[in-house]
């Protein structure tokens, strides 16, 4: 079974809008870290935030906030007032407490923001 | 603070011919990784290293193999290059603990002919 699920190869904003992007996960160890990364078109691998599976209240990190329901596995980033430079590829990773030093990867998601 | 840095940029290989990715961090990281990047794919594993000393097999090892120098150098070596291998190669590294966030080099765009 996949590790990670990201269900949208692409979405579409307007500028200024909000957008969710979705992720699911697997996992049957108690202690887990859920990321967020952007990759723009330049290439690089940018971290965005972190999630911890004890932690009690969503992570936010400016205009990026984490949308964590841990019953339904899920972890959703959202990007609040979306701006141009937003568009890019997002990936959401997991890495197990206590299986190991691997991160797993999801297909990530292409977000373009429209002017 | 440098960070994960990767050499080369770009690498043009023929078939056959023989090289090593080179990548060194400077944040004191016990974990390494090499991931491979083709076109709308996300990250495959390749190979990782917890500590220094030890290597594993990720999701598509095959072809290549890794060389833990020491705590800041972790090095990727294709033997014998294929056109499959013609991918984004990028090196990162993190701490221990499952909290730790990955840091990425800005990778290695190699083609094979």
């Amino acid at each position: 079974a996949q590790k990670i699920t990201q269900t949208q190869p692409g979405m579409f904003v307007q500028e200024k809008e909000a957008v969710t992007l979705d992720c699911t996960y697997d996992t049957s160890d108690p202690s887990y870290g859920l990321f967020w990364y952007k990759q723009p078109s330049s290439g690089e691998m940018i971290f965005l935030i972190y999630q911890g599976s004890y932690d009690q209240q969503n992570a936010t990190e400016g205009r990026y906030s984490l949308n964590f329901q841990k019953a339904r596995k899920s972890a959703n980033l959202v990007i609040s007032a979306s701006q141009l430079g937003d568009s890019a590829m997002y990936f959401c990773a997991m890495r197990e407490g206590n299986t190991g030093n691997q991160f797993y990867f999801g297909t990530g998601t292409s977000l373009t923001v429209i002017p | 603070n440098a960070g994960v840095t990767q050499t080369p940029k770009f690498q043009v290989l023929k078939t056959g011919q023989s090289m090593t990715l080179q990548c060194a961090q400077d944040m004191n990281h016990n974990s390494m990784y090499w991931y491979r990047q083709d076109p709308g794919m996300g990250l495959r594993l390749i190979y990782y290293s917890a500590s220094e000393g030890t290597t594993d097999k990720g999701e598509v090892p095959n072809g290549y193999n890794v060389s833990r120098l020491n705590k800041r150098e972790f090095s990727l070596r294709l033997e014998s290059a294929a056109p499959s291998q013609t991918s984004v190669y990028f090196c990162a590294s993190s701490g221990l603990y499952y909290r730790n966030e990955q840091f990425f080099g800005p990778g290695t765009r190699l083609t094979v002919l």
